[in-house]
């Protein structure tokens, strides 16, 4: 079945700088990486997503990009703001999959 | 609309104990899914169904039964709790147009914390 990795686990940046995530996934057949951000004491919530069809996409100061040759997929925050400090899960299925399978989780945080 | 709506925020059980939380949407999704969250692991599927009367086994799911009469309520049972079982329960759903019954664009309900002793 998919596996996800996830790094860093932790990462600690200042106010104003950029922040990447980096996943990836061991099976070939997935298709739909999507990025959730959840914040203290609150239900994940969906900020991002692609398919397999497409290299990047962008949204404001979020983007994600994707590599299916290596298997891996990125998350990157520009101007980073304090609000931004959460916890950040990508996951991965595969193509008419039911299962979404998860990373472990990166805790960001911005100091101000 | 409410979303994604779980209860109870909170419980404390004695191993051994059975309960019920439970999961509401009023959203009209097909897919519905639970997972467990616990430090380090991520989010792990427990339970999901692709629709009323529909289930199916995620990766964790001993311990566990879930069942969908209706569209907008998946309770998760748990049968005769263990400490092992001490975790954050997310409920979720998904209809995503032209991907039905498939869990992208999750929504996630607000989870509930469980303490088994």
């Amino acid at each position: 079945g998919e596996n996800v990795e996830q790094h860093p686990s932790t990462l600690s940046v200042q106010e104003g700088d950029s922040a990447v995530i980096k996943c990836t996934y061991s099976d070939s057949a997935s298709n739909y990486f999507p990025w959730y951000k959840q914040e203290l004491g609150k239900g994940p919530q969906l900020i991002i997503d692609i398919r397999s069809n497409v290299g990047e996409k962008k949204d404001q100061r979020i983007a994600v990009t994707l590599n299916k040759t290596a298997k891996h997929f990125s998350l990157h925050i520009t101007e980073t703001q304090p609000e931004d400090s959460a916890v950040y899960f990508c996951a991965a299925i595969m193509e008419y999959g039911n299962k979404l399978v998860f990373g472990a989780g990166t805790i960001l945080r911005v100091k101000s | 609309n409410a979303g994604v709506t779980q209860t109870p925020k909170f419980q404390v059980l004695k191993t051994g104990q059975s309960m019920t939380l439970q999961c509401a949407q009023d959203m009209n999704h097909e897919y519905m899914s639970w997972y467990r969250q616990d430090p380090g692991m991520g989010l792990r599927l427990i339970h999901y169904s692709v629709g009323a009367g529909i289930t199916d086994q995620g990766e964790v799911p001993n311990g566990y039964n879930v069942s969908r009469s209706t569209t907008e309520d998946f309770p998760l049972r748990l049968l005769s709790a263990a400490p092992s079982q001490t975790s954050v329960y997310f409920c979720a759903s998904s209809s995503p147009r032209g991907f039905r019954g498939r869990p992208y664009e999750q929504y996630f309900g607000p989870g509930t914390r469980l303490t088994v002793t």
